[in-house]
């Protein structure tokens, strides 16, 4: 059974930083790895970055590529998104969510990143 | 930049079937998309509905189906009720690790 922690949410300034973190248990790497996904108050949802939980696959939306970085650490089983130069428009909820199978199977129950000055 | 669709709203009345698609802006959706879909209600973390196409999580009622019908992936709810007034993603795989959802579905049953 596939277990999420989230933290590291809260408020940054315009052009500050936050790392959000993951920490996944239960997990079973072969094709499979951990998405973050955000929401806009008011909006849909956005895919923003993807991390085998092995392997070399990672990827970021446009939006956010160079901006932001997802990493891991293996001791810990968590995974991280480092968020830099943030913008008013990253204002979000983000939720960490393993994925298998091309598929988001497992929601975190969320982190608010709030950008403001 | 291709676009994911999805209806804005749509209606159904209680017992009714209704159709949700899931389209591209440029090509046809297939299932090397993987298509799936996800249920969300107010201040709650989405639900995983349906994966690849057409595969229902643990949990999720058989009166919601996912296919591919033409060009768009589709969720259809047979025989809706209340506790479905939800709002409804779908997202694509795009290849290359790359994710995109769809702008979501308001699905009012009434």
């Amino acid at each position: 059974q596939v277990h999420l922690v989230e933290s590291g949410g809260g408020v940054a300034q315009p052009g500050g930083s936050l790392r959000l973190s993951c920490a996944a248990s239960g997990v079973t790497p072969p094709h499979s790895g951990i998405h973050w996904v955000r929401q806009a108050p008011g909006k849909g949802l956005d895919w923003m970055a993807f991390m085998h939980y092995e392997g070399s696959g990672i990827s970021y939306t446009d939006s956010v590529r160079g901006r932001f970085t997802i990493s891991r650490d293996n001791s810990k089983n968590t995974m991280y998104l480092q968020m830099n130069s943030l913008k008013p428009e990253d204002t979000a909820i983000y939720y960490c969510v393993h994925g298998e199978s091309y598929a988001f199977h497992l929601w975190g129950q969320g982190t608010q990143v709030t950008v403001s000055s | 930049q291709t676009v994911v669709t999805q209806e804005s709203t749509l209606s159904v009345s209680p017992g009714g079937t209704v159709t949700l698609t899931c389209g591209l802006t440029t090509g046809s959706v297939s299932t090397t998309n993987y298509p799936s879909w996800y249920q969300q209600t107010p201040g709650h973390p989405p639900r995983t509905l349906i994966s690849t196409t057409n595969i229902r999580s643990s949990g999720v009622p058989d009166r919601f189906s996912g296919s591919i019908l033409g060009n768009k992936a589709a969720l259809t709810i047979s025989g809706a009720q209340a506790e479905d007034e939800s709002d409804y993603y779908c997202v694509l795989y795009m290849g290359n690790y790359i994710w995109v959802f769809g702008g979501g579905s308001k699905l009012t049953v009434l």
